[in-house]
């Protein structure tokens, strides 16, 4: 049972466009949401997160969506660059407060950003 | 920074042989957990771990045990691994903190094959 769903595997978007990397989940205990960012050979770094009581968070080029009625998320990135060329996990967590919740992590989708 | 270090990048075993993957944070967290990717799947967790000599199941726990003897080390055993266990393994850390959740810091990831 997939509680977060990236119904995208792939995506390819030009150099300097928008790119939009969609995740939906099912749980609606669900209370705080985070972005990484993988590229080959490493490990997930952290990119940005949102709590259920907003709606928007905003980062330079990064800004994270949540519509929690339709529990749904984005990520958007404006303008994309190549080196934005990487997997990216939405993750999921119950808690805001504490930490020792474990995160469930999407399928990941795999952003190609070609000039 | 918070540092998570895996042992090994690469690792060739072969099919029947106990493995030991090692990981060792370097910023006194008490949360650790050992995930596996694989492509289409995501990020599964395998085994956690909220103190020392605790250990939880997580979602695939089947064919790994986990060992905890001091805070800053979490090894991961496939006690007879088999080629369903090549993967990539990753190992990520996190202190629970009330006054915000960063997600978790993940080493870089030790790239299994089993032969």
């Amino acid at each position: 049972d997939q509680q977060v769903k990236q119904n995208s595997p792939s995506l390819s978007v030009q150099e300097g466009r928008i790119s939009i990397l969609n995740c939906d989940y099912t749980n609606s205990m669900f209370d705080y949401f985070l972005w990484y960012k993988k590229y080959p050979a490493e490990g997930p770094t952290f990119l940005i997160s949102i709590s259920s009581i907003k709606d928007k968070n905003e980062d330079g080029r990064f800004t994270v969506f949540l519509n929690k009625s339709a529990k749904h998320l984005s990520l958007h990135i404006v303008p994309s660059q190549p080196g934005d060329s990487a997997v990216y996990f939405c993750a999921a967590s119950p808690s805001t407060l504490y930490n020792t919740d474990k995160l469930i992590f999407g399928t990941g989708t795999r952003l190609q950003v070609f000039p | 920074d918070v540092k998570v270090t895996q042992s090994s990048r690469y690792l060739v075993k072969r099919t029947g042989e106990k493995v030991f993957l090692e990981c060792v944070q370097d910023m006194d967290h008490e949360n650790m957990f050992w995930y596996r990717q694989d492509p289409g799947l995501g990020l599964r967790l395998i085994y956690f771990s909220y103190d020392v000599k605790m250990k939880e199941k997580g979602d695939i726990p089947e064919g790994y045990s986990v060992s905890r003897e001091k805070k800053e080390r979490f090894s991961l055993i496939l006690e007879s691994a088999s080629t369903n266990q090549t993967s990539m393994y990753l190992c990520a850390s996190v202190r629970p903190d009330a006054t915000g959740n960063y997600g978790y810091t993940f080493g870089s990831g030790t790239r299994l094959t089993v032969v």
